[in-house]
């Protein structure tokens, strides 16, 4: 079982840039989700999505798009990399939404904005 | 989602338990107790979570006040490898996203 794949593990893009950040599961959960970590912060919900077909925003949505076309895929887009988006990207998953579900991690993409 | 107070730091000595508090006056009925840690440059790993009673698994044990509106980390026997950021999370049992609210923690630092 591999659990949580991201990739890359690291990036380095230029001020304008699109790129996709890759995010997996094996586990067949249905919850998905994507946080932000910035130094000394805690962790900051982007997007998520409750199953195939279905996504939503979460408290910093602003620069990104979701997709869910799969159970198991939930793509991160950043439309027009900005220097304030260089953060530590995590991926979770668990088996359904609510209190009750430990999320499990990916371990993360590290991305930098020139 | 009920906020949660933890110290800073705290050490412990390898092979020692480790107690990590938590407080969480504000939690509801239906809020679950979570912890995770984040060793460095890692993704949080989860450990244990409860509701009401008292809950052990191969990695803690998590202790539950009976007015729930405290809870304490148990590592029974500390290592090098124990050391970490650990948070103390409380979330709701229902809602639209399961949204998982970092505090700052508490940095556990084992030492020899």
């Amino acid at each position: 079982n591999a659990g949580v794949t991201q990739t890359p593990k690291f990036q380095v893009l230029k001020t304008g840039q699109s790129m996709t950040l890759q995010c997996a599961q094996d586990m067949n959960h249905e919850y998905m989700s994507w946080y932000r970590q910035d130094p000394g912060m805690g962790l900051r919900l982007i997007h998520y999505s409750v199953g195939a077909g279905i996504t939503d925003q979460g408290e910093v949505p602003n620069g990104y798009n979701v997709s869910r076309s799969t159970t198991e895929d939930f793509p991160l887009r950043l439309l027009s990399a900005a220097p304030s988006q260089t953060s530590v990207y995590f991926c979770a998953s668990s088996f359904r939404r609510g209190g009750g579900q430990p999320q499990h991690f990916g371990d993360g993409t590290r991305l930098s904005i020139l | 989602d009920a906020k949660t107070t933890q110290p800073t730091s705290m050490d412990c000595a390898e092979g020692r338990a480790a107690n990590l508090p938590c407080n969480h006056s504000t939690i509801s009925g239906n809020e679950y107790v979570y912890w995770y840690r984040q060793i460095h440059s890692q993704g949080p790993q989860y450990i244990i979570h409860g509701l009401k009673n008292n809950e052990t698994n191969e990695m803690a044990s998590l202790i539950i006040t009976e007015d729930r509106k405290s809870s304490t980390l148990i590592l029974p026997h500390a290592t090098l490898r124990d050391t970490a950021v650990y948070y103390c999370i409380v979330i709701s049992g229902t809602g639209t996203a399961s949204k998982l609210t970092f505090g700052t923690g508490t940095r556990l630092q084992v030492t020899l």
